[in-house]
């Protein structure tokens, strides 16, 4: 079964500077797709970015990007000039090409100003 | 376009009462998961449709909670008897193909 791992259960970053948050997964899948998706505390869970595992290219929205590491398993998601309203927990997922959606435990982000 | 919506927004009821939630995925989305999610953790699948039938139902406490989607469009998950266990936010999403999911905003039960 696929499990995805997210290791800072909080993490804190002043206002416009740069915070990287952290994920790894396992699966025996060689295609599939991995998101970020952020949760404010009105709980509606908004999709922050995706990456499809056939594309070498790290993806890229706007001030959010990741480095995709598929032969580690890893997928951060670095967030460039903060901003307040980036607060929010935020979760990687994992999904086959089977529509299965797992996600990690998430990772609590506070932008401090 | 509209997005996926859930309702009751909060629902609060005692224990062993029964609860009923309905979820409207967006239009042409043949995918409909339903999530829940205990305070400060992830969502964990219950159940996940694809059209009308039930694909992935292996973490949902069948001696409990049932779903149903019917026609392949709304959703509705039910408890009865509801436990102090069962509270949490439920969540519902759909997807088409290709596409990420796409969340409601989640019904909150407190069961007390």
């Amino acid at each position: 079964a696929q499990t995805v791992t997210q290791s800072q259960p909080e993490m804190s970053v002043q206002e416009a500077e740069t915070v990287t948050l952290s994920c790894t997964y396992d699966t025996s899948e060689n295609n599939y797709y991995l998101f970020w998706y952020k949760q404010p505390p009105s709980r509606q869970m908004i999709l922050v970015i995706r990456q499809e595992a056939y594309k070498q290219q790290n993806a890229t929205e706007n001030r959010f990007s990741v480095n995709f590491q598929k032969a580690a398993k890893s997928f951060s998601l670095k967030i460039s000039d903060s901003q307040l309203g980036d607060t929010a927990m935020y979760f990687c997922a994992f999904m086959e090409y089977g529509n299965k959606l797992v996600f990690g435990a998430g990772t609590i982000l506070r932008v401090k100003s | 376009e509209a997005g996926v919506v859930q309702s009751p927004r909060y629902k609060i009821i005692e224990k062993k009462q029964p609860v009923a939630f309905w979820c409207n995925p967006i239009s042409g989305h043949n995918t409909l998961y339903w999530y829940r999610q205990n305070l400060g953790q992830g969502p964990e699948l219950l159940i996940r449709y694809e059209n009308e039938e039930a694909v992935d139902d292996s973490q949902l406490p069948k001696d409990r909670f049932s779903a149903e989607r019917l026609k392949g469009v709304d959703s509705t998950l039910k408890i009865q008897p509801a436990e102090l266990g069962d509270s949490a936010v439920y969540l519902c999403a759909s997807k088409a193909r290709n596409t990420e999911a796409f969340f409601g905003q989640g019904t909150r039960l407190t069961v007390v």
